[in-house]
């Protein structure tokens, strides 16, 4: 199968801790997304790159998300001294380029739960 | 980005024709009307795109009227496992990151 993968696909962790999440896009994607998405609403986006740059961030995105894309292939998302209001889906997205922007492939998602 | 208006729930016994409207009435000159699908524990799923006229595949169909104002996704002859959450969004087609914004969808039950 060659469509997006996250791991891990759940997380429970506690309040306070650090905590990573990877996206393995389509494999010629070059732009990537990351999206959130709690109960009952939307996907809220988070964060774009394109290859290994990224182009855009939300205001949602606070100093406690980083996010890389290294050489352009996977990413990794990460929270530090996460809080109970993160807990959510968090989901990625990959496209081919412009003309298909909007056509996006999600993965699963990681469900994360701060206790 | 143009701000949508759909309908919160439908729903729709198995076998009937479906069809969910959406609102966007600050649609731009440029912008694109893409429909998602979105199933419990899993991402949205990519249904369908179009930008005037009619635009039909194997899932589904999309009406767009001339002003461009509203949109209608028709589903053809529902099953149980048409059950889902769609979403319908409006974005431009130009330089830029393409982040879609989701609103809250519009929750599609299909009634055995």
């Amino acid at each position: 199968d060659t469509g997006v993968s996250q791991n891990p696909r759940h997380k429970i962790t506690k309040r306070g801790q650090n905590v990573t999440f990877r996206c393995d896009p389509i494999s010629e994607h070059n732009r990537l997304y990351w999206y959130r998405q709690t109960l009952g609403q939307g996907p809220e986006f988070l964060t774009y790159f394109q290859n290994e740059a990224q182009l855009e961030k939300s205001r949602l995105l606070s100093d406690r998300f980083s996010a890389e894309r290294p050489k352009g292939s996977f990413s990794t998302l990460e929270i530090q001294r996460t809080e109970q209001g993160d807990s959510a889906i968090y989901l990625c997205a990959s496209s081919l380029g412009a003309r298909e922007g909007y056509e996006q492939y999600f993965g699963p998602g990681t469900r994360l739960t701060v206790t | 980005l143009a701000k949508t208006t759909q309908p919160i729930s439908m729903d729709s016994y198995e076998g009937q024709e479906v069809n969910i409207t959406c609102s966007h009435n600050n649609i731009a000159t440029n912008d694109y009307i893409t429909w998602y699908q979105q199933f419990p524990s899993q991402g949205p799923r990519f249904i369908i795109q179009g930008y005037k006229t009619k635009v039909t595949n194997e899932v589904a169909s999309l009406f767009i009227p001339a002003d461009r104002k509203s949109s209608t996704l028709s589903l053809p002859r529902v099953s149980l496992s048409d059950t889902a959450v769609y979403y319908c969004l409006v974005g431009g087609s130009g330089a830029g990151s393409y982040q879609l914004t989701f609103g809250k969808g519009t929750k599609l039950s299909v009634i055995p």
